[in-house]
């Protein structure tokens, strides 16, 4: 049973547009929502994170939209660089300080120049 | 930054041998973590511990056994590998003071089973 579902798989969009990475969960007491990328051959490394206080959260290029109702989170890539070709998780957790952490199963992006 | 160092870095195992992954933390953090990766499956969560002493199953416990001997060291056992547990297996350390959990990974451990 998968408690974080993450979509698409993979996805590819041109230097310049945005990209959307898209992402679902069941367990209604996860209340921490990060995002990791990982690079070809290196390790997972947290890239933004958001606790449904607030829907939005900003950095720089990259905003998460966060929909507790529908108990959906997205993550997007503004101005998309390839620099940013990498791929993306999303995770949960429930708690605060909830030392359970839950993946979902990954989105390969590809940004072509 | 922390510091979150595995070993072996590659691992070639025999099916019904026993296997020990080794990871040391040096940022004092109580968390620490067990992920194998899949292609399709991203990472899932094996085993994980509150700190010295202490071991919780994760999502996917079978076949597994941890170690957490120190604040330091947490371990990794499969005790009769199988070719289903060729993988690579990361740890991760954490810790949940303020507002956010924050996993530092290490390196990976490449695992085949044969």
């Amino acid at each position: 049973q998968q408690q974080v579902r993450q979509s698409p798989q993979s996805l590819t969009v041109w230097e310049g547009e945005t990209a959307i990475l898209n992402c679902s969960y069941e367990d209604s007491t996860f209340d921490y929502f990060p995002w990791y990328h990982q690079f070809p051959g290196e390790s997972p490394a947290l890239l933004i994170a958001i606790r449904p206080v607030s829907n939005k959260k900003e950095d720089g290029r990259f905003t998460i939209f966060f929909n507790k109702r529908e108990k959906k989170f997205s993550l997007h890539i503004a101005d998309s660089q390839p620099g940013d070709s990498a791929t993306y998780f999303c995770a949960a957790s429930a708690d605060y300080g909830n030392e359970k952490i839950t993946f979902g199963a990954g989105t390969k992006l590809t940004i072509k120049p | 930054e922390a510091a979150v160092t595995q070993s072996p870095r590659n691992k070639v195992a025999v099916t019904g041998g026993k296997v020990t992954l080794s990871c040391n933390q040096t940022n004092n953090h109580n968390n620490m973590y067990w992920y194998r990766q899949d292609t399709g499956h991203g990472l899932r969560l094996i085993h994980y511990s509150y700190g010295a002493g202490s071991t919780e199953k994760g999502d996917i416990p079978d076949g597994y056994k941890a170690s957490r001997p120190s604040q330091e060291n947490f371990s990794l056992i499969l005790e009769l590998a199988t070719p289903s547990q060729t993988s690579v297996y990361f740890c991760a350390s954490g810790d949940t003071g303020g507002s956010q959990n924050t996993l530092y990974f290490g390196a990976g451990t490449r695992l085949s089973v044969l």
